[in-house]
């Protein structure tokens, strides 16, 4: 089975301090990883993935993110805030060790994220 | 650029009776994928449908839920008798072929509360 972790239910950072989201992941296999944002009353917007190849990977906005395999963590991070980034983001995991199957996503329970002036 | 619509945004229904929530994909994706969100929860997934066919369902898809593609461009998902803990956030997803790598597009949801 697979399975995504947000530890912090809420995370507040300062207007141009850096930020980091935590996302932990168990899959049987090895994972497809993203991170998704959801805005108020919008759907979910892709943000970035990590499939293979590079451990940190860049994505919409400014967002990156790294991908720790003997942590089995992929934190969000972006060097700047902005009052912008204010949302819910989500991370969420596929194994591609599963066959046969429909591409399932496993979310996480979401992390929301304040930016202050 | 391309993005998933659905309608209506908001569905109010009485238990017992039947809903369809309509999707219109992205138009060369050829995965879709119903997830739900109940207020305060996490998104779930549904099903996921391939080729005029469900290729996997998560336990909440009982018999009661049925997804379908009536034409070319959209995908429906019906609730047969809705009960009161369907009430959620219902979202329509879509990728390109060969979706396991591929990110999945979701559209901006339905609100289904049933009374």
């Amino acid at each position: 089975a697979q399975s995504v972790a947000q530890p912090e239910d809420q995370v507040n950072v300062a207007e141009g301090n850096p930020l980091t989201v935590k996302c932990t992941y168990s899959v049987s296999g090895n994972p497809y990883l993203f991170w998704y944002v959801q805005y108020p009353n919008r759907g979910l917007q892709f943000l970035l993935k990590y499939i293979t190849g590079d451990n940190l990977v860049k994505g919409s906005y400014g967002f990156e993110a790294e991908f720790n395999k003997s942590q089995t963590s992929f934190h969000l991070k972006k060097p700047s805030a902005l009052v912008s980034d204010s949302a819910l983001y989500f991370c969420a995991v596929r194994d591609c060790e599963v066959t046969g199957g429909g591409n399932k996503l496993t979310f996480g329970t979401g992390t929301q994220l304040k930016v202050e002036l | 650029e391309p993005e998933v619509t659905q309608t209506p945004s908001h569905q109010v229904t009485q238990m017992g009776q039947e809903v369809i929530l309509r999707c219109v994909p992205i138009s060369n994706h050829l995965y879709f994928y119903w997830y739900r969100q109940i207020l305060g929860q996490k998104v779930e997934f549904l099903v996921s449908f391939y080729n005029n066919e469900i290729s996997e369902k998560s336990e909440i898809f009982d018999d009661q839920f049925s997804v379908e593609r009536p034409d070319g461009s959209n995908f429906t998902l019906k609730i047969r008798s809705t009960k009161l803990e369907d009430s959620a956030m219902y979202f329509c997803a879509s990728s390109e072929i060969s979706g396991r790598g591929y990110e999945q597009y979701f559209g901006p949801g339905t609100r289904l509360t049933v009374t």
